[in-house]
């Protein structure tokens, strides 16, 4: 089973609405990863979890809040964002040293 | 990450071969080349990746130059579902690297023509 499953795969939301991205994979991976691509550009670092513990933070705004319960799980909690917060929410998973990232189809944002 | 340059877009025929550039003349000796691609509405994609021999696998063969400024991804037989955005990525593997991090550039688009 090599797949990264995000959930929804559409989401609409309001300003002022509490929302929150999921992502799980069973690859045994300890990395993983939250991308954001804008339509037409190629795919920005956002977040990265080594061992279920934050590693990087690619100075991403505070309405964008990660969190790795577990080794298999990934979330995204979203809260007062923008209209230009609009976009594919990718999420993605390895070996902590792999060489392979896998990537979930994405999940597609749009605030309104 | 050190920066690549590819062209913008390309365009091969069914069932051709397809070579796919990539210049970067700025590696250093821990980057390894990373190939990766998208297709339309999908997540990006594992091809290949390398260090300095040429790789195969099945989806494509990675030729890397004898001074490792540059790289092409050749897919040997284009197909449709072979229609996607390219990204040569280079990815620093020595201890003291962010080895964590694929950093994308702008790819190359592959327009493949039935």
């Amino acid at each position: 089973d090599t797949e990264v499953t995000q959930t929804p795969k559409h989401l609409v939301m309001g300003m002022t609405n509490k929302k929150s991205l999921k992502c799980e994979q069973h690859m045994g991976h300890r990395a993983m990863y939250w991308y954001k691509q804008k339509a037409k550009k190629p795919p920005e670092l956002m977040f990265v979890y080594s061992y279920e513990k934050l590693s990087i933070n690619e100075s991403v705004p505070s309405r964008f809040s990660p969190e790795c319960p577990n080794s298999s799980l990934l979330n995204l909690h979203l809260h007062a964002l923008q209209p230009e917060d609009s976009a594919l929410y990718l999420c993605a998973s390895s070996q902590v040293r792999g060489n392979t990232i896998y990537f979930g189809e994405g999940s597609w944002l749009t605030v309104v | 990450d050190a920066k690549t340059t590819q062209p913008n877009s390309m365009e091969s025929n069914e069932e051709e071969p397809v070579h796919l550039p990539c210049n970067h003349s700025t590696i250093s000796g821990t980057d390894y080349i990373h190939w990766y691609r998208q297709l339309p509405s999908q997540g990006p994609e594992y091809v290949i990746h390398g260090l300095t021999s040429n790789v195969n696998n099945r989806m494509a063969s990675l030729a890397i130059a004898e001074d490792r400024k540059s790289s092409t991804l050749i897919l040997h037989r284009a197909t449709l579902r072979d229609a996607a955005v390219y990204y040569c990525i280079l990815r620093d593997r020595g201890s003291g690297g962010s080895n964590y991090k694929l950093t994308f550039g702008k790819g190359t688009l592959l327009t493949v023509n039935p």
